[in-house]
């Protein structure tokens, strides 16, 4: 079983949608959880820290379920701009300075 | 406010050139730093990391080399570089820790895309 798994999609959405991403992790001892965005041949960049049961930031909420060891990333009211790969990290429990990254899933909003 | 430099952006290589990938950190100190490797259409890859000046910890077996020679500067190396070594190089870098000793994100620069030929 992979440390992290995403469903690498492509999400097809139009804009103004609400949409969901999953992401599954292995070690039930992680507790450091992130959403980050790339774009196609750029840099991650942070989205969103999840810490706790989950929190918001405008448009976006990101949601943790130890019990099920999954976190979510919901976009709502969708924008042309939300178009990229997201990415789920975890940290990894053997050693506390590496993040496991997911593949990523890529989100496509139409007009 | 911290900030990330890597360079160059882009980089063509002959196979069997060496390479030497450098990034700084600005705005902190004692930051934990790491060298990615993307494929393309593939996820991140570690290569290496490292929690202080001179400690490097590899993470695959692999032609690369990482170095730290000051603090806040962290170099990526090939005596000869192979077919297998494209790829998109990322640095990032981290606080040591956050609140309660979690994990704290992590910060990239803006990638090296190296082509090999």
């Amino acid at each position: 079983r992979k440390e992290v798994e995403q469903d690498p999609g492509p999400f097809n959405v139009p804009e103004g949608a609400t949409v969901a991403f999953n992401c599954t992790y292995s070690n039930s001892a992680s507790q450091s959880f992130f959403w980050y965005r790339q774009d196609c041949r750029k840099e991650p960049k942070l989205l969103m820290s999840v810490y706790s049961s989950g929190n918001e930031d405008g448009r976006f909420t990101a949601q943790l379920n130890r019990a099920s060891q999954y976190i979510s990333l919901l976009i709502r009211d969708s924008k042309l701009s939300d178009s990229a790969t997201y990415l789920c990290v975890v940290n990894m429990m053997d050693s506390s300075y590496k993040l496991i990254f997911g593949s990523g899933t890529r989100l496509l909003v139409r007009p | 406010s911290q900030t990330i430099h890597q360079w160059p952006a882009t980089l063509v290589q002959p196979v069997g050139s060496p390479l030497s990938l450098e990034c700084t950190v600005e705005g902190t100190s004692n930051p934990n730093l790491y060298w990615y490797r993307q494929a393309a259409g593939r996820g991140l890859q570690l290569l290496f990391y490292s929690v202080g000046i001179g400690q490097i910890s590899s993470e695959v077996p692999q032609n690369l080399s990482a170095s730290r020679p000051q603090d806040r500067q962290f170099i990526l190396s090939s005596k000869k570089l192979l077919l297998s070594d494209s790829g998109f190089y990322l640095c990032a870098w981290s606080p040591a820790w956050g609140d309660r000793g979690l994990n704290q994100p992590q910060h990239f620069g803006d990638g090296t895309r190296l082509s090999i030929l």
